[in-house]
């Protein structure tokens, strides 16, 4: 039973640069969540997907978006890079956005602006 | 707002000894969920445990144990004969079902170190 995927595993940028990320939920679920954790914190969540669909979003910019596709993977965009994105973000799967089902992560992205 | 507190920032202990960890919440909520994950090295968060606030019932397993007390609105964690490997991160989090979705609120989280 394969678990979250993400990629890449690490990402250096510049400033102002665009990045995607990518995440692959756990097999059977249908729901993808991004969090965003720097260095020494817990992880903040951005925002949660379903049914294609942004369903909450958390105190994000508007330079991260994300999309979720048929398959119910997902992935996180952010525009206009700055130094202060550098951070882990996190992909978590759970099986459906209305209830409170555990959220299971991956590995994380570990990105790094210059 | 739903808030997290985990006090302890860092905990070193010996092999073998009882560590606990402690978390403390804050929600307006009558119905929540609150979860510990473990975070290696590696960095991957590694889900341990979820309770509901309707289940107050402590539980055992292996190793762990958990004590939940919702008149003081703690979720305390408790590792009992302590190895290297437990050696982590370990976060508290706080389910909030905001409409049509869910989102985790999570602690500082506490480094524990393990050593020999």
């Amino acid at each position: 039973d394969a678990g979250v995927t993400q990629s890449p595993t690490h990402l250096i940028k510049t400033r102002g640069q665009q990045v995607t990320l990518r995440c692959s939920p756990k097999s059977g679920h249908d729901t993808v969540s991004w969090y965003q954790q720097a260095l020494g914190q817990g992880p903040q969540f951005i925002f949660q997907y379903y049914e294609e669909e942004e369903r909450q979003r958390g105190n994000f910019p508007d330079r991260f978006s994300g999309h979720q596709f048929p398959n119910y993977s997902s992935e996180l965009n952010v525009n206009a890079l700055l130094l202060g994105d550098s951070a882990l973000y996190l992909c978590a799967s759970s099986l459906y956005a209305t209830s409170t089902d555990t959220q299971y992560f991956g590995p994380g992205t570990r990105l790094t602006v210059l | 707002a739903q808030k997290v507190t985990q006090a302890q920032t860092e905990i070193s202990v010996v092999e073998k000894e009882d560590v606990t960890l402690d978390c403390v919440y804050e929600t307006r909520d009558t119905t929540y969920y609150l979860f510990w994950y473990k975070q290696p090295p590696s960095g991957e968060l590694v889900f341990l445990i979820r309770r509901n606030s309707f289940d107050e019932q402590n539980e055992i397993s292996g190793r762990y144990s958990w004590n939940f007390q919702k008149s003081t609105s703690s979720f305390n964690f408790t590792i009992t004969a302590s190895q290297v490997v437990d050696s982590a991160v370990y976060f508290c989090a706080l389910s909030e079902l905001t409409g049509t979705a869910s989102k985790l609120t999570f602690g500082t989280g506490t480094r524990l170190q393990v050593t020999l």
